[in-house]
């Protein structure tokens, strides 16, 4: 079946360094992706990774190992506004389309 | 350019009515997906739309039910509403076969309440 597990909810004061998990077991694999989403708002694309390795952007970098089927997101220099929830989603086939795969979303609480 | 825009914002209905959810898509967007998201959960795929046809489903009853006009636009259709489907209803929107990472667009989502 399908799996994506991270953990609940995390928290973090200001200027700190966090990193945010998630194990996947998918049929396939065709990318891993990042949002972030503030409560009542839509998800918004923050990263994404379908080679193993880091992808830097910013204050935001995500790092896949397809063979361990794990992924982290590593958000620097905490800000109060990055407290939202983050979602790890899977896109688990490479046809035009494919609906991704989401796992329950890690809250994360930045506190002063 | 308008985004993902997506109607109502917010309902209230009753145990066993119907309800139906729109969607229009970021402009140049030919497809059309929809998820469930449960208070405190991630989205779960429902159903995606193309070329007026559904190329994908998740694993949601024969309640839920979806249709694609000719401008691109959606709509989600719930029967015999549960108390279950009080969830945020999101309207994602995308070009089909463009895989790019960043081009997939949500809505703001509708807020459906079952009492």
């Amino acid at each position: 079946g399908q799996n994506i597990d991270q953990p609940t909810e995390m928290t973090a004061t200001e200027g700190a360094i966090v990193q945010i998990n998630c194990t996947y077991q998918t049929s396939g694999f065709n990318g891993l992706f990042w949002y972030q989403q503030h409560a009542g708002e839509a998800p918004t694309f923050l990263s994404y990774n379908v080679l193993d390795g880091l992808e830097e952007k910013g204050r935001f970098s995500s790092f896949l190992s397809r063979s361990k089927g794990y992924s982290y997101l590593l958000l620097k220099e905490l800000q109060m506004k990055d407290s939202a929830s983050y979602l790890c989603a899977v896109r688990d086939d490479n046809q035009a389309g494919t609906a991704l795969i989401f796992g329950k979303g890690t809250t994360l609480s930045v506190s002063s | 350019d308008a985004g993902v825009t997506q109607s109502p914002t917010h309902l209230i209905k009753t145990r066993g009515q119907q309800v139906t959810l729109r969607c229009s898509p970021k402009s140049g967007h030919d497809t059309v997906s929809w998820y469930q998201q449960a208070l405190g959960q991630g989205p779960q795929f429902i159903f995606q739309y193309y070329e007026e046809e559904e190329r994908q489903r998740g694993n949601f009853p024969d309640r839920f039910s979806g249709h694609q006009f000719p401008n691109y636009s959606s709509e989600l259709n719930v029967n015999a509403l549960l108390l279950g489907d009080s969830a945020l209803y999101l309207c994602a929107s995308s070009l089909w076969g463009d895989s790019r990472p960043n081009t997939i667009y949500f809505g703001e989502g509708s807020w459906l309440t079952v009492v």
